[in-house]
């Protein structure tokens, strides 16, 4: 199994600032996505994470505003830019091992960020 | 049903009641669906994998039934323990996204145990 290490587990932001925050996984994924929770919503998919190319990004988010990287299939970042309130969350970063038989999946422990 | 719903939003019970949470999803394009286990500050827990309409899990206290026809989990835990609180998660996959990891969730259970 995988073990992903999320960093910062938590941050208090001002509004217009900018968070980045990374997820390292100890071992070979097969692909990386970001997450996001709002207070009293569901987790919703922000994007895949591609190594070596732009992410996909679903619908209502946009790159300008959580640009992401992977440089290589165990390392990955997420920033939220230009800081809102809107954006205090809990951003959760994940990632499967396997084939399509047998694939599993981890996450991260999130980041509680809060925006002033 | 046109997003991932869990009933009831939260949940207090005393040790050692069973109690059982529901997850409504689309069935249509279905193609897994999966229940965690999270805890504050904690990385979400994979309980279950569930793919096949009729089927049955269970890990210790916690067993999960499927109904992919109609679109419905049930998750359940036998003599509730402290330990056991944590928001209970669902999520669905559709056929097409090819991975577990695209998944909608549901907007979780809270389970709060009391001793």
């Amino acid at each position: 199994s995988a073990v992903i290490s999320q960093k910062p587990s938590r941050d208090i932001c001002q509004r217009g600032t900018s968070l980045t925050i990374q997820c390292q996984v100890d071992s070979q994924v097969t692909m990386m996505f970001w997450y996001r929770q709002q207070p009293g919503q569901s987790l919703t998919l922000i994007a895949t994470a591609n190594q070596g190319s732009e992410a996909t990004y679903e619908s209502g988010f946009v790159i300008d505003k959580f640009p992401i990287s992977r440089p290589n299939l165990t390392f990955s970042t997420l920033t939220v830019s230009n800081m809102s309130p809107e954006d205090s969350s809990i951003y959760l970063c994940s990632a499967t091992q396997g084939t399509s038989t047998n694939e599993k999946l981890f996450f991260g422990s999130g980041t509680q960020l809060s925006v002033l | 049903i046109l997003n991932v719903e869990q009933s009831p939003q939260s949940l207090h019970v005393q040790e050692g009641d069973s109690t059982n949470f529901t997850c409504s999803f689309p069935s249509s394009n279905f193609y897994a669906l999966h229940w965690y286990r999270w805890e504050t500050a904690k990385s979400p827990e994979a309980l279950f994998v569930m793919t096949l309409n009729g089927d049955e899990k269970k890990k210790g206290r916690i067993s999960a039934t499927l109904n992919t026809k109609e679109g419905y989990s049930y998750l359940y835990i036998k003599g509730s323990q402290p330990e056991d609180s944590a928001t209970y998660l669902c999520a669905s996959g559709n056929a097409g996204g090819t991975s577990y990891g695209k998944l909608t969730f549901g907007q979780g259970t809270i389970l709060t145990v009391h001793p």
